[in-house]
């Protein structure tokens, strides 16, 4: 597998402009979390879907942002309109589920390369 | 969650051996500790995983007490290629996961 793909590898735009980050999981994870990371802040994680629906949005920052993930093997994290404090790296990650008991070990996420982006 | 704590710096020569603490005071009974390596440019990497005793593997080794409030990634022998950020996590599934700053490892010649 070639691992979490994410396009485009770095992004520089004007504020206001609309940016689109995407996102393909490992094939046949059924997990997928987007992470934006700063020096200030570190990795914090944005948003996590499972099965393709969206569990946990707390920690998208305001609705300019938006994520979608219309099938497995696809996903999308937009800003509208992009401001300079977004400029960061996304990082989109995906996980498989192996289990449900409690106590369980974490499933591993695997990352991808990770999105730089830059708004002036 | 369990929340953790852990040195934001470290310096090592190469060749030594490294441990890093993690605190997690209130780490909950289903809870794992996971260990993330973030090399530069890249997207953090899976190391290692424990719940309790020691558990190693052909990267690093991990300690945690009896009492699981703290734990210790243990790196023997580190080269440069070890200079990397590492995130200490506490959870019982990976949606639980918060990574924060990290400590940051420098490894020098």
């Amino acid at each position: 597998d070639a691992g979490v793909i994410q396009s485009p590898r770095h992004e520089v735009t004007e504020m206001g402009q609309e940016v689109t980050l995407r996102c393909k999981p490992i094939s046949g994870h059924d997990y997928l979390f987007w992470y934006r990371q700063t020096m200030m802040r570190g990795l914090e994680l944005l948003i996590y879907f499972n099965n393709n629906v969206p569990i946990d949005d707390s920690g998208m920052p305001e609705d300019r942002f938006s994520a979608k993930m219309p099938n497995a093997s696809f996903s999308t994290l937009k800003i509208q309109p992009s401001e300079p404090r977004d400029s960061a790296v996304y990082f989109c990650a995906s996980s498989l589920n192996t289990g449900t008991s409690g106590g369980r070990p974490q499933e591993t996420q695997y990352f991808g390369p990770g999105t730089r982006l830059l708004v002036l | 969650l369990a929340k953790t704590t852990q040195p934001i710096s470290m310096d090592s020569y190469e060749g030594q051996e490294v441990n890093i603490t993690c605190s997690h005071n209130n780490i909950a009974t289903n809870d794992y500790i996971t260990w993330y390596q973030q090399f530069p440019s890249q997207g953090p990497r899976f190391i290692i995983q424990g719940y309790k005793t020691k558990v190693t593997n052909e990267v690093a080794s991990l300690f945690i007490p009896a009492d699981r409030k703290s734990s210790t990634l243990s790196l023997p022998r580190v080269s440069l290629s070890d200079t990397a950020v590492y995130y200490c996590l506490g959870g019982a599934g990976s949606y639980q996961l918060t990574f924060g700053k990290g400590t940051k490892l420098s490894v020098i010649p």
